[in-house]
Parts: structure tokens; C-alpha cells; sequence
């Protein structure tokens, strides 16, 4: 099975308003990242955040981790209609990156 | 600097056929992997290298081999493809999983 669960599977919201997307995962993790995912492309890194780490930062991105809760979340701010992707992601374990399902996030202009 | 090059962009095989897909960085990076993802799913893990001469299966090696004799070069080889097979194949570099992952465009690959 995959892990790095996520939530929801769609998400649809409009221009300027915040998206959450969430991933949970099941055992211990070295770092967990995020992807963007335009349709019909290659992934996109976004944000890295480390098994030590709470909360990171980059632009209109934020990103959390609760080990405890073993889940992450994806805030992105002010949403853009360019934002509209597949963000994934992906829990560094070992040797091994694994991936979630992903959400699909549309933002209406 | 082109990052990782996967070669090539299309293809499609019937069953049965073999080929193998090319993947090429240029940023010396030790770790490299080989995904597939199908129609509204995430990636899943086939093969990885931590290192040249190094390769290990990640959760869905079957049917697939992979060789890695230079840092630059990670060809993943289908030997007798199948319809299941049919997917976007996308090859990803790094310096190791500290790190974040550079991918490549993809293999868009349709076994008939």
C-alpha cells in the first residue's frame, strides 16, 4: 500500500481563498516533501520538511509535520488560478521515497 | 545544466516486445529512482540506485530490470511488456533522500 495518505482527493475553491490539503502516514520518516503536478508533467518539488521540523515556510506555501500524529499539511495562501495542479506527498523512509494519491486542487478564477 | 533527460517521450510496444527507457542526469547525483503513476494516481516506486553499481526494488519490481554502470545513467529495461505496464514512466535524481527529487518529463508508454 502507499503511503502518505492524503486528503481530500479534489479540492475546488476560488481565487484568494486558502487551500489545505493534508497527508497522514504510517510508520517513521527521515523528511517528508511535497509535489506540484501540472497536468500532463513532470513533478515539481516544493517544500522539504525534516522528521525534526514543525513548521516550514516558502512564499505562500507553509507546511507542517506532527510526528505524533504522523500527518503533514499543505496550506497554500491567497490561491491563484496558476496554482491549479496535483500536489503530492512523498515520506523519505530509508532508501525509499513513497507517494500518496495525491489532491487534485482546482482554483476558479 | 539539463537536469534529467528521459528518452523517449512516447512510445508504444505491442505484447511481448522489449525496449528500454533512457534516463540521463547531469548533476552527479548519487540517488536515482524510476516511478511509474497511472490514470489519477500518485507514483509508485520500481526501482532505485543510492549509488553506481547499487540498485535495489522498491514496491513494484516485477517485470522490470535496471542496471546502473555510470553515475549519469539509470535505463530502466521492460523484457516482455505487457498491457499492465501500460503508464507514464518517470525517472527522478538526487543527491540522496535528504534531498529534494529533480524528475524528468516523463515516458508517456502504451503496450497494445
Amino acid at each position: 500500500s502507499q503511503q502518505g495518505e492524503e486528503d481530500p482527493q479534489a479540492l475546488s475553491i476560488q481565487e484568494g481563498e486558502n487551500a489545505t490539503m493534508n497527508c497522514s502516514y504510517k510508520t517513521s520518516i527521515n523528511n517528508l516533501q511535497w509535489y506540484r503536478q501540472n497536468s500532463g508533467r513532470g513533478l515539481v518539488h516544493l517544500i522539504l520538511i525534516r522528521s525534526n521540523e514543525r513548521e516550514k515556510h516558502s512564499g505562500r506555501l507553509r507546511v507542517t509535520l506532527d510526528t505524533s500524529k504522523k500527518s503533514s499539511s499543505l496550506l497554500i495562501t491567497a490561491s491563484r488560478a496558476a496554482d491549479t495542479a496535483s500536489y503530492f506527498c512523498a515520506k523519505a523512509s530509508g532508501s525509499r521515497l513513497t507517494f500518496g494519491e495525491g489532491t487534485q486542487l482546482t482554483v476558479n478564477p | 545544466n539539463a537536469g534529467v533527460t528521459q528518452t523517449p517521450k512516447f512510445q508504444v510496444l505491442k505484447t511481448g516486445q522489449s525496449m528500454t527507457l533512457q534516463c540521463a542526469q547531469d548533476m552527479n547525483h548519487e540517488y536515482m529512482s524510476w516511478y511509474r503513476q497511472d490514470p489519477g494516481m500518485g507514483l509508485r516506486l520500481i526501482h532505485y540506485s543510492v549509488g553506481a553499481g547499487i540498485t535495489d526494488q522498491g514496491e513494484v519490481p516485477n517485470g522490470y530490470n535496471v542496471s546502473r554502470s555510470t553515475t549519469e545513467d539509470f535505463p530502466l529495461r521492460l523484457l516482455s511488456a505487457a498491457p499492465s505496464q501500460t503508464s507514464v514512466y518517470f525517472c527522478a535524481s538526487s543527491p540522496g533522500l535528504e534531498n529534494i527529487q529533480y524528475f524528468g518529463a516523463g515516458t508517456r508508454l502504451s503496450v497494445l
